[in-house]
């Protein structure tokens, strides 16, 4: 497959603290990325997106930053709440195709 | 507004046997994809209709077929399965006025394979 993850990777934070995960994309035609959110049982729910003509994207508690000459992609969520605890995925999408690209996905655990 | 539904939750089938998944996308979305989510793995791009049409396919085998409603409600057919093909499967859709529009996802049907 095209993102076959054998480990999926946690990220433990306390309730209130600020989150940030980390996502390496691939594709250097990819000029569309999106976040998504997956609670257990359920489908990816939509966070935020952005497109390559931008660096940055805020949204409610929300940050994403996209550098696009190493390939990177972050998620910022201030004041983390428990409700925040999920898998986050990552997804490219290549210019000129609605075919996305997933990630391996970030566990956040939030304790308090 | 109702959001992507999928039927059914789960599917239990034996190896050999068909299996058809059911999606409707949101009220107004014409463009419907298809990804499977296998434990270990991640999402994997499988089918991508709009207007009735196939548009792009991943690298699934030709078992893994599908089709578009004329309401752009859409249907995954998995023939011939394999234990592998156990899966939760998640249908997408996106309003498919252009390219690199957002697509939201529905509950997924959980599909094992005896």
């Amino acid at each position: 497959g095209e993102n076959v993850g054998l480990h999926l990777p946690t990220l433990s934070v306390q309730e209130g603290d600020n989150s940030i995960i980390n996502c390496a994309y691939s594709n250097s035609a990819s000029d569309y990325f999106i976040w998504y959110k997956q609670e257990s049982g359920k489908g990816p729910q939509f966070i935020i997106d952005i497109r390559s003509n931008m660096d940055k994207r805020q949204g409610q508690r929300v940050t994403v930053l996209l550098n696009k000459t190493v390939k990177h992609l972050s998620l910022q969520i201030a004041a983390t709440q428990p409700g925040d605890s999920a898998v986050y995925f990552c997804a490219e999408n290549p210019y000129n195709t609605d075919k996305l690209i997933f990630g391996t996905g970030t566990r956040l655990q939030v304790f308090p | 507004e109702a959001g992507v539904t999928q039927s059914p939750t789960h599917l239990i089938k034996t190896r050999g046997q068909q299996a058809t998944l059911r999606c409707s996308p949101i009220s107004g979305h014409t463009s419907v994809y298809w990804y499977q989510q296998a434990l270990g793995l991640g999402l994997q791009f499988l089918l991508w209709y709009d207007e009735g049409e196939e548009r792009n396919r991943g690298n699934f085998p030709p078992r893994f077929s599908g089709r578009q409603f004329p309401n752009y409600s859409s249907e995954l057919n998995v023939n011939a399965l394999e234990l592998e093909d156990s899966a939760l499967y998640l249908c997408a859709s996106s309003k498919g006025t252009e390219y690199q529009e957002t697509q939201y996802f529905g509950p997924g049907t959980r599909l094992l394979v005896l």
